[in-house]
């Protein structure tokens, strides 16, 4: 993606266990978003950063789930407990202030055994 | 709330054969619309967008796709495709009035078959 990097590319964990997910945007970006993307299915939002804050937070789908940002910089997904449904590939979005298009990450495939 | 419907699942298609993949979109307000292409083994990227003006927006690799507000669509037309446009599909909305995140459709995979 333009100017954004995941890590890992790729996570293998049994459940039950934590994880924890990064998105590192290259500098200039207030606005991030995060999505995943379940086999054969479409993108879905998780959350929405602008800074450092997360004025939506409606697409996470537990409380299992949460993230946070440093700044304008790094993103991290955390996933506690994994189950088998949290397998997907996970997405991140960097965003210009007033952006009307997002530029999608490599990604990070996540499989729960 | 606003949702995308992409009726079709796949698309077969003969090369050189033209293709419409459709997108139906829901909503209240204003929108921008996007189609996102997933090439096999690569990660998501933006093909083409209409945010205002002109109905009709076109990709560098011939793609087109016209906004109907009256039908509240965005379908993506090629007149002729390649082996190369084999490939999933997005079709995405976003409230720029709120928080720009993007709904998207549960795509559409492109076979073109030689």
């Amino acid at each position: 993606g333009a100017g954004v990097s995941q890590s890992p590319s790729n996570k293998v964990t049994e459940k039950g266990k934590d994880v924890e997910l990064r998105c590192d945007p290259i500098s200039g970006h207030t606005a991030l978003y995060w999505y995943r993307q379940r086999l054969g299915q479409g993108l879905e939002f998780l959350i929405y950063f602008q800074g450092n804050s997360a004025p939506d937070k409606s697409g996470l789908p537990s409380d299992r789930f949460s993230a946070e940002r440093t700044g304008e910089s790094v993103s991290t997904l955390t996933i506690q407990r994994t189950q088998q449904e949290d397998s997907a590939v996970y997405l991140c979005a960097p965003g210009r202030e007033n952006t009307d298009t997002q530029y999608f990450g490599p990604g990070t495939r996540l499989t729960v055994l | 709330a606003q949702s995308v419907t992409q009726l079709d699942s796949q698309v077969p298609v003969f090369e050189e054969a033209p293709v419409e993949l459709r997108c139906n979109y829901s909503s209240s307000v204003s929108v921008y619309l996007f189609w996102y292409v997933q090439y096999p083994n690569q990660g998501l990227q933006l093909l083409l967008k209409y945010l205002s003006g002109s109905t009709l927006v076109e990709s560098i690799n011939g793609f087109e796709a016209e906004f109907n507000k009256s039908q509240t669509s965005f379908h993506l037309r090629k007149p002729s495709v390649h082996i190369s446009d084999t490939a999933e599909y997005f079709c995405a909305v976003s409230d720029h009035y709120n928080t720009d995140k993007l709904i998207f459709g549960t795509g559409t995979r492109l076979q073109v078959f030689p």
